[in-house]
């Protein structure tokens, strides 16, 4: 079945730095990917929409040079958290549409960053 | 815009208990309707989708069917067990290959 690879599971990082994270579709192209942000015992809030070889088209109220988003190749989408700080300690999660399911949305294992 | 409203948690039930979260959806058009399950520290898994008015989508014991003149797309199973712990969401999607908007989850705890 289709497979969504997410890296890595978990990170902490300092205050100011950035971190990147990975999600890789394993045995399907994805030409759209989805990054999401929970909050403990909370929804999940969509942040972006990544489309290979174009820009993200980012919801509201989210800082899009604060979170980078490239979609490189059909396989692989990044988000870079950059300057991170305290408050951007969260579970991402990615999830990308596979193509020969109907509606088949395949979410990643997600990220937990904590920020120190 | 499309939203998602599902019963509040925690949900706490007895083994081999009857199960219903509740889910309404606000959307224009035809939606797509869906139920996703996740367990502690993990993302998201597909449970079941119904793509029409009427569909009934069903996995692993647990059923949902749409309905359109309720706006409504709640969750059941028959027997639950301590494995089926988990939080709860329920999704739509306004068309093929959109974005997923979520409801807000519904963490179930069953006890032995």
């Amino acid at each position: 079945g289709a497979v969504v690879s997410q890296h890595p599971s978990w990170v902490i990082c300092k205050s100011g730095t950035s971190v990147k994270i990975e999600c890789r579709s394993l045995d399907f192209q994805a030409t759209t990917m989805f990054w999401y942000r929970q909050f403990p015992k909370q929804s999940l809030m969509l942040m972006a929409t990544s489309n290979e070889g174009s820009k993200a088209t980012y919801e509201q109220g989210v800082e899009k040079d604060k979170f980078l988003i490239n979609h490189a190749s059909l396989t692989l989408s990044t988000l870079t958290v950059t300057s991170a700080h305290p408050e951007d300690s969260s579970f991402y999660i990615c999830s990308a549409i596979n193509p020969a399911g109907s509606y088949g949305y395949t979410f990643g294992s997600g990220t937990r960053l904590t920020v120190v | 815009g499309n939203s998602v409203t599902q019963m509040e948690g925690p949900v706490t039930l007895s083994e081999e208990a009857f199960l219903t979260i509740n889910c309404t959806y606000t959307a224009t058009g035809y939606p797509s309707l869906f139920w996703y399950v996740q367990y502690p520290g993990e993302g998201l898994q597909l449970l079941l989708k119904a793509t029409k008015a009427d569909d009934k989508g069903s996995n692993k014991g647990f059923e949902a069917t749409y309905r359109k003149e309720t706006t409504s797309f709640h969750l059941e199973k028959g027997s639950v067990q301590v494995s089926d712990s988990a939080v709860y969401f329920c999704a739509l999607s306004a068309a093929e290959g959109g974005k997923l908007i979520f409801g807000q989850g519904t963490e179930l705890s069953v006890k032995p």
